[in-house]
């Protein structure tokens, strides 16, 4: 069973407005770390956001924002006032288990945005 | 500031030659990762480092080797090169704060096996 899913292969959105991908995850450890990366057409990996499941608050990072459900196990990317500069791959991965013993990642297949003029 | 780097950025292998990606880090990381991610999917963990000495095998670690003689630089072996292993390569370094700190990677290497 995947343990990182997201449903869409493909958002399009227009420029300036909000846009939401989704990310739902499995695990059955209480401490685990959710991540958001960005990969342009350039191929490199960015990070956007994290959310800690033990964090009381949703993350905010600049016009980014984790929409952070626990019992529906679900952490989707909020994007604010999209820019054309947001088409790009965005992948959410999972980290479980104490974090200071494990740092392995587990990636979702991610889900391709295209910002529209 | 150079973070993660990685050489080559690209590389075609004919069938059962060998190369090393070279990944190096300066940021003092103690973990060290490599990926690949073949096209249209997320990404899978080969192998990975917590330290200076020691490695342990991710997800898909065959027909692959690594070692980790420094903090520095976690190479990766391809021993008899197959077409199944054209992919994008990734190497990434993340330590440990007493918190998640996400995980930095390099630009990638395109490789090709023909």
């Amino acid at each position: 069973a995947q343990k990182i899913t997201q449903t869409q292969p493909g958002m399009f959105v227009q420029e300036k407005e909000a846009v939401t991908l989704d990310c739902t995850y499995d695990t059955s450890d209480p401490s685990y770390g959710l991540f958001w990366y960005k990969q342009p057409s350039s191929g490199e990996m960015i990070f956007l956001i994290y959310q800690g499941s033990y964090d009381q608050q949703n993350a905010t990072e600049g016009r980014y924002s984790l929409n952070f459900q626990k019992a529906r196990k679900s952490a989707n990317l909020v994007i604010s006032a999209s820019q054309l500069g947001d088409s790009a791959m965005y992948f959410c991965a999972m980290r479980e288990g104490n974090a200071g013993n494990n740092r392995k990642l587990i990636w979702g297949l991610g889900t391709s945005l295209a910002v529209n003029p | 500031n150079a973070g993660v780097t990685q050489t080559p950025k690209f590389r075609i292998l004919k069938i059962g030659q060998s190369m090393t990606l070279q990944c190096t880090q300066d940021m003092n990381h103690n973990y060290m990762y490599w990926y690949r991610q073949d096209p249209g999917m997320g990404l899978k963990l080969i192998y990975y480092s917590v330290g200076a000495g020691i490695t342990d095998k991710g997800e898909v670690p065959n027909g692959y080797n690594v070692s980790r003689s420094t903090t520095e630089d976690f190479p990766l072996r391809l021993e008899l090169a197959a077409p199944s292993q054209t992919s994008v390569y990734f190497c990434a370094s993340s330590t440990w704060t007493g918190r998640d700190t996400e995980a930095f990677f390099g630009q990638g290497t395109r490789l090709t096996v023909v």
